[in-house]
């Protein structure tokens, strides 16, 4: 099984100050990642995926996030975030062989601060 | 539909008492997810269809939870004998076709409360 970390729990930041919450994965296999952001009340909504082929990929609302296979990451950023992207992020993994599932992180809160 | 529906939005349910939640995929989305997400933590998987078949129920916490999904569509996740440890919000998700890489789109969840 897989194991994903998001070591922020809480990120604060001012209005169109850049941003990156941290996700890192456990896998000794291929996977597949993504990032998804919950608004309060509302379903998981998907920002971005990486499948294979460019390791930076770019996803709605402005965020980005880069697969790095040798430190076993995949960190989102925005370089100038609004009020609009306060919200809770999700990190997810599936694995490529063996599964449907997704795999999620314990999530990032992050407060844009006016 | 435009997108997964889940219902009840909210349940408040008695120890010992047994609940059903529902949930709506997307028209035509073969594979259905089930996902526990309590308090300040991520979502985490329950179980799988693929069609009417469950085809992974490794994540289910005991033999009190349940699901089905009969017809290939709808799906009800049913808790029997509730405990306050149940209490967390349930999670759907469908996906276009199976497999890893596939999207999954999510529910907006029902939040049970088990008192």
């Amino acid at each position: 099984a897989q194991s994903v970390t998001q070591l922020d729990s809480q990120v604060p930041v001012f209005e169109e100050a850049p941003v990156e919450l941290r996700c890192n994965y456990s896998s000794s296999v291929s996977v597949y990642l993504f990032w998804y952001v919950q608004y309060p009340n509302q379903g998981l909504q998907l920002l971005l995926k990486y499948l294979s082929g460019s390791t930076l990929v770019k996803g709605i609302n402005g965020f980005e996030a880069e697969f790095n296979k040798s430190q076993t990451s995949f960190h989102l950023r925005k370089p100038s975030v609004h009020i609009s992207d306060t919200a809770e992020y999700f990190c997810a993994v599936s694995e490529k062989n063996t599964g449907n599932q997704f795999y999620f992180g314990t999530g990032t809160s992050l407060t844009v601060i006016p | 539909g435009a997108g997964v529906s889940q219902s009840p939005r909210y349940k408040v349910a008695k120890r010992g008492q047994d609940v059903a939640l529902r949930c709506d995929p997307i028209s035509g989305h073969v594979s259905l997810f089930w996902y526990q997400q309590a308090l300040g933590q991520g979502p985490e998987f329950l179980t799988y269809f693929q069609n009417e078949a469950q085809l992974d129920k490794s994540g289910l916490p005991s033999d009190r939870f349940f699901a089905e999904r009969p017809e290939g569509s709808v799906s009800t996740l049913k808790i029997q004998r509730t405990q306050q440890e149940d209490s967390a919000v349930y999670l759907c998700a469908s996906s276009l076709v199976a497999g890893a890489k596939n999207i999954q789109y999510f529910g907006a969840g029902t939040r049970l409360s088990v008192l």
